[in-house]
């Protein structure tokens, strides 16, 4: 079944560490995204990438990074440059027009 | 900017009630507009879009009607069950300056049986 990946479902780091979610998708999708969502809040774009090897900056990238050498991959990491790191993280994808197309999420809490 | 804007949640209703989930839109162009859906501890689920002026998206029993006039894209469902207890979010696709889609703030819906 296609589909869009993330691992883990839970992740729980101290603070001062870097921390790196995966997302893989095996829709042949162009476009990669990531979001965060705080509880009660909509999302917010992290970095998108609209091509392997080029990504963009969304609304807050900032105490992020994120690289996209497969098609397939787009890794973020949360570095300790972020100063509430704690939150819901989404992966989604889509061709090159949309509509999005999610994956599970992964919660992250840092302490 | 663009943006889209929900109302308020939570919305409370007993199972077989009417629902109405206003969402209404500022944008340039024609974007295409779409309902997310969001189960507890879930992703995303596209629930259903509209590309165009008086499109009308629907899926599950759920609708919602392009309306350029009043820059609206109300969700509907004739009868509401449990089940359908989750957070809705409205979006647009915004292409300027490249493939990214704008997002409501999301309206929770609580189904009583």
């Amino acid at each position: 079944d296609g589909g869009i990946t993330q691992s883990p479902k839970y992740l729980f780091r101290k603070e001062g560490q870097n921390v790196t979610l995966s997302c893989e998708q095996n829709l042949n999708h162009d476009a990669m995204y990531w979001y965060r969502q705080d509880p009660g809040q909509g999302l917010r774009l992290i970095y998108y990438s609209q091509i392997v090897n080029d990504f963009q900056k969304g609304d807050i990238a900032e105490g992020y990074s994120v690289s996209r050498e497969k098609k397939e991959s787009f890794p973020l990491t949360v570095t300790s440059a972020q100063k509430n790191p704690t939150a819901f993280y989404l992966c989604a994808s889509s061709p090159s027009q949309n509509p999005v197309y999610f994956g599970n999420g992964t919660r992250l809490t840092v302490t | 900017g663009n943006s889209v804007t929900q109302m308020e949640g939570p919305v409370t209703l007993s199972e077989e009630a009417f629902l109405t989930i206003n969402c209404t839109y500022t944008a340039t162009g024609y974007p295409s507009l779409f309902w997310y859906v969001q189960y507890p501890g879930e992703g995303l689920q596209l629930l259903l879009k509209a590309t165009k002026a008086d499109d009308k998206g629907s899926n599950k029993g759920f609708e919602a009607t392009y309306r350029k006039e009043t820059t609206s894209f109300h969700l509907e469902k004739g009868s509401v069950q449990v089940s359908d207890s989750a957070v809705y979010f409205c979006a647009l696709a915004d292409y300027t300056g490249g493939f990214k889609t704008i997002f409501g703030a999301g309206t929770r819906l609580f189904v009583k049986a």
